[in-house]
């Protein structure tokens, strides 16, 4: 599966959008874009996921660009309790495990 | 929630000790996984299986065997437990063509 790459941390005042960038430039055409959060000492929890099209649950929004190079998680109004890391990982469903590298922690300011 | 659970949540045992770790699903997922998480090395695949009585090793399975006997639990042994096993675990389950959802983990002290 692909690498992805994360910025380690970023902030975001509560009510308002986070938006939470992913580069996965090598990419292969059967790999889906998926993201999971993990809020401290809890197993990680599923967000969304992707492969072509931008798509959205009543969680986030995933928009992932045309060449598929990179892809944005939305979390369009934040609370405290999305304080969590983020996890981008590509992987294309072949029943092995999930890369989760070390993502991106998301702090969620008053 | 994927109607995963785990059990026990917390076990603290002494190192040379057997401990199992259980992970019981009601979803009818065919793959389940175990996973361990440590500061510094993300999540770590230790076991997984692809059906009842179908299983292979993972990245971290030195130390570690699992057993598949009904579609519902999977579990994981430690046969003689050393202080290196201390860590979270997560079970997982899915994966072929479908998304992988996690249980709450078991953190294991091993004193």
């Amino acid at each position: 599966d692909a690498k992805t790459t994360q910025p380690t941390s970023m902030d975001c005042a509560e009510g308002r959008a986070a938006n939470l960038p992913c580069n996965h430039s090598t990419i292969s055409g059967n790999e889906y874009v998926y993201w999971y959060r993990q809020i401290h000492s809890q197993g990680p929890q599923y967000i969304i996921h992707g492969l072509k099209n931008n798509e959205t649950n009543e969680m986030a929004s995933l928009i992932i660009t045309e060449d598929r190079k990179s892809s944005t998680l939305i979390l369009p109004h934040a609370t405290l309790r999305d304080t969590a890391v983020y996890y981008c990982i590509a992987y294309s469903n072949s029943g092995y495990a999930l890369n989760f590298g070390k993502g991106t922690s998301l702090l969620v300011t008053p | 929630d994927a109607g995963i659970t785990q059990s026990p949540r917390h076990k603290v045992t002494e190192t040379g000790t057997p401990v199992t770790l259980r992970c019981h699903q009601t979803e009818n997922h065919r793959y389940m996984y175990w996973y361990r998480q440590d500061p510094g090395h993300g999540l770590r695949l230790i076991h997984y299986s692809y059906g009842v009585k179908d299983t292979d090793k993972g990245e971290v399975s030195d130390g570690y065997s699992v057993s598949r006997s009904k579609t519902e639990d999977f579990l994981l042994t430690l046969e003689s437990a050393t202080s290196s096993q201390t860590s979270v675990y997560f079970c997982a389950i899915g994966g072929l063509q479908e998304t992988q959802y996690f249980g709450p983990g078991t953190r294991l002290l091993v004193l």
